[in-house]
């Protein structure tokens, strides 16, 4: 099974801040990493596909790159509805897998 | 607008076996796309259980697929997934979703079913 691997697993932040969360492989994916919001009692949204492909609806604050092993995602200037957990997931070959998640709190 | 709507037994006991059915509208099983289980503990991270696609091919998670069964039903527009002999850490909210055309990038989510095995 490929192996990821997100950091930090928590960060506080202000509103109006960036931040930026990585995630990495334990080998090689490609491009295929997707990330997803998940806020408390909801099902996760896909945001961005493909390491950096923005879904349609997805807040234009929100991007991705990377490639091979190591990815990331940046928030720009944090909005309240931001604070949530976010994952990434390999979808390169099966049993797709996720990164245990990154919790972004307000400070 | 696809929607996907997950139903199950909610409480459960140990070695009994687990039915969930995802009910989908908007969109046709037959249209293609994968369709499929994911699942997450109470307050832990996201496990892919498996995938379907409408003919019935399938495929698993290996720490799963001992115990495991997806199935579609394309004539009811839903698909389905049993899990044998439960346990304790069985335990977990279950989620459905279709995938994009990439078969592992669930892009809608049902609101998910939560499972408690409880003796």
């Amino acid at each position: 099974d490929i192996q990821m691997t997100q950091s930090p697993s928590s960060l506080s932040a202000s509103i109006g801040d960036t931040v930026t969360i990585t995630c990495r492989a334990s080998r090689s994916i490609s491009r295929y990493l997707n990330w997803y919001q998940q806020r408390p009692g909801k099902a996760p949204k896909l945001l961005i596909s493909d390491a950096s492909t923005s879904q349609t609806g997805a807040p234009s604050n929100f991007s991705g790159g990377g490639s091979g092993t190591d990815f990331t995602l940046t928030i720009s200037s944090l909005q309240s509805e931001d604070f949530a957990t976010y994952y990434c997931q390999q979808s390169y070959s099966t049993p797709y897998t996720f990164g245990q998640g990154t919790k972004v709190e307000i400070k | 607008q696809v929607q996907l709507q997950e139903s199950g037994p909610g409480l459960m006991k140990p070695s009994e076996t687990l039915s969930l059915t995802c009910a989908v509208s908007g969109d046709s099983i037959s249209n293609g796309y994968y369709w499929g289980w994911i699942r997450q503990p109470p307050g832990k991270g996201l496990e892919w259980i498996g995938s379907i696609y409408y003919t019935g091919s399938t495929f698993y998670n290996p720490s799963l697929e001992s115990r495991l069964t997806i199935s579609v039903d394309t004539s009811k527009n839903q698909f389905s997934l049993k899990l044998n002999s439960v346990s304790a850490s069985d335990t977990a909210r279950y989620f459905c979703a279709r995938s994009t055309a990439t078969t592992g990038t669930f892009v809608y989510w049902g609101q998910g079913s939560l499972v408690t095995v409880s003796s």
